[in-house]
């Protein structure tokens, strides 16, 4: 099956520690996206990527970050410089340019103690 | 992109068409109307996009108004797999903001039976 996969889906850190998210496609995508999903608020962009190798900080990229050197992969490290990281978090692809039709993966919920 | 503007919170009882407006005045003529939903802690999955002409696919249509200031997204026989937040996103492809969807709160349709 063709998809994006983000693993574990539930992750629990001690304060000061890093974590690194893992978001996996096999669509073939060009562009991957990282978003943040606090309770009850919508989503906010922390980092995406459009090409192997390269990416671009989002809204809230402070406290983050990525990096892209496979087209399939884009994990997301969370760094002791978040000073909120508890939260749901959602990786994206999608082909470009035109159409933004983005693909989500099923999301990981990190909760820092 | 358009800041876009919809209701906290809507019902529909189940089978009937549910009705989601959203608000766009400031959209430009190169920005399209996208819709997502999302069901409760799941990433949000792609329903429909448009620019000036009304859409249809398999899932909902999508009507959008001549002056372009807003639309209606409609689900014609609501289920009560349907309950999600529903999020209203303007997109501009050849703006700074490409690649990027800026997600707002949504509405939040609850289908009863």
């Amino acid at each position: 099956d063709g998809g994006i996969t983000q693993s574990p889906k539930y992750l629990f850190r001690k304060e000061g520690q890093n974590v690194t998210l893992s978001c996996e496609q096999n669509l073939n995508h060009d562009a991957m996206y990282w978003y943040r999903q606090d309770p009850g608020q919508g989503l906010r962009l922390i980092y995406y990527s459009q090409i192997v190798n390269d990416f671009q900080k989002g809204d809230i990229a402070e406290g983050y970050s990525v990096s892209r050197e496979k087209k399939e992969s884009f994990p997301l490290t969370v760094t002791s410089a978040q000073k909120n990281p508890t939260a749901f978090y959602l990786c994206a692809s999608n082909h470009l340019p035109e159409h933004n039709e983005q693909f989500f993966g099923p999301g990981t919920r990190l909760t820092v103690l | 992109d358009a800041k876009t503007t919809q209701p906290t919170s809507m019902d529909c009882a189940e089978g009937r068409a549910a009705n989601l407006p959203c608000n766009h005045s400031t959209i430009s003529g190169n920005e399209y109307v996208y819709w997502y939903r999302q069901i409760h802690s799941q990433g949000p999955q792609y329903i429909i996009h448009g620019l000036k002409n009304n859409e249809t696919n398999e899932m909902a249509s999508l009507i959008i108004t001549e002056d372009r200031k807003s639309s209606t997204l409609i689900l014609p026989h609501a289920t009560l797999r349907d309950t999600a937040v529903y999020y209203c996103i303007g997109y501009n492809a050849g703006g700074t903001s490409y690649g990027k969807l800026t997600f707002g709160q949504g509405t939040i349709l609850t289908v009863h039976p």
